[in-house]
C-alpha cells in the first residue's frame, strides 16, 4: 500500500553537483508530475508526463530534466545544481483524464549550498 | 496563462468558528475542483472535491461551493478544531499551456491558525 514514493527524503548538494529524485507509484497510473514548493508560491509544476516515454514542461522547467522510461517511475534530474533550486520537491501521480485525484510523495528537501 | 487565485494567504479564526477560502480560476472549460491539506511536513493530500455538474458538496464539517458562472470555488470549514491548523490548496482541472495535455493547476495556499 505504498502509493507514491520519493527518494531521497533529504539531500544536501553542493553549487553545480548534480542529482536525481526518483518518484516511484504502484497505482498504475498514467500522469505523473514533479512539483517544486517554495514558501508564498504555493506548488508550482515542473515537468510533467502523461505516459510512458513522454515528458512535457511545466511550469517552472529551466534547470531541470526528466525522464520516464518506466510508467511507475518518474526522474527528476539536476544537471548543475544552484541556490536557487533549494525547495521542497513533491511527486505526484494521477489516472488517466486528470478529473481524478493527484496522489503525492512524502517531498524531497533538497538544500544548495 | 491559465491560473488560480486563492485568498487569503492566512487566515486565523479563533476555535469554534467558521473558516471560509475562496479561489478563482481563468478556465472556463475547467471542470475538476479539489482541494488539500498539507499539514507541516507533510504532503498534501485531498480533503474534498468537487465537479461542475455540482453546486456544492458536504463532508461533515467541510463543503465547497462552486459558482462557474463567476468562476470561482470556495472551502468551509465549520467548527474548526486545532487539528484544522495547515496550509489549505485549491485546485482546477485545466489544459496545460503548450503542452496539449491537461492536469491541476495549484493556487498558492492558505495558511489557517486556529487560535484557542
Amino acid at each position: 500500500n505504498a502509493g507514491v514514493t520519493q527518494t531521497p527524503k533529504f539531500r544536501v548538494l553542493k553549487t553545480g553537483q548534480s542529482m536525481t529524485l526518483l518518484c516511484a507509484q504502484d497505482m498504475n497510473h498514467e500522469y505523473m508530475y514533479w512539483y517544486r514548493q517554495d514558501p508564498g508560491m504555493g506548488l508550482r509544476l515542473i515537468h510533467y508526463s502523461v505516459g510512458e516515454g513522454t515528458t512535457a514542461k511545466g511550469e517552472v522547467p529551466d534547470g531541470y530534466n526528466v525522464s520516464r522510461l518506466k510508467k511507475q517511475n518518474f526522474l527528476l534530474g539536476l544537471e548543475s545544481a544552484a541556490p536557487s533550486q533549494t525547495s521542497v520537491y513533491f511527486c505526484a501521480s494521477s489516472r488517466r483524464q486528470g478529473y481524478t485525484e493527484a496522489f503525492f510523495g512524502q517531498g524531497t528537501r533538497l538544500t544548495v549550498v | 496563462g491559465e491560473n488560480v487565485e486563492q485568498h487569503p494567504s492566512t487566515l486565523s479564526v479563533q476555535e469554534g468558528d467558521s473558516a471560509v477560502i475562496k479561489c478563482t480560476y481563468s478556465d472556463s472549460a475547467s471542470n475538476y475542483f479539489p482541494w488539500y491539506k498539507q499539514e507541516l511536513g507533510k504532503r498534501p493530500q485531498l480533503i474534498i472535491d468537487i465537479r461542475s455538474n455540482v453546486g456544492e458538496k458536504k463532508d461533515q464539517r467541510i463543503a465547497v461551493t462552486l459558482n462557474k458562472t463567476a468562476k470561482h470555488f470556495s472551502l468551509h470549514i465549520t467548527e474548526t478544531q486545532p487539528e484544522d491548523s495547515a496550509v489549505y490548496f485549491c485546485a482546477a482541472h485545466m489544459m496545460y499551456s503548450g503542452g496539449g495535455a491537461d492536469g491541476l493547476t495549484f493556487g498558492k495556499g492558505t495558511h489557517l491558525i486556529i487560535q484557542p
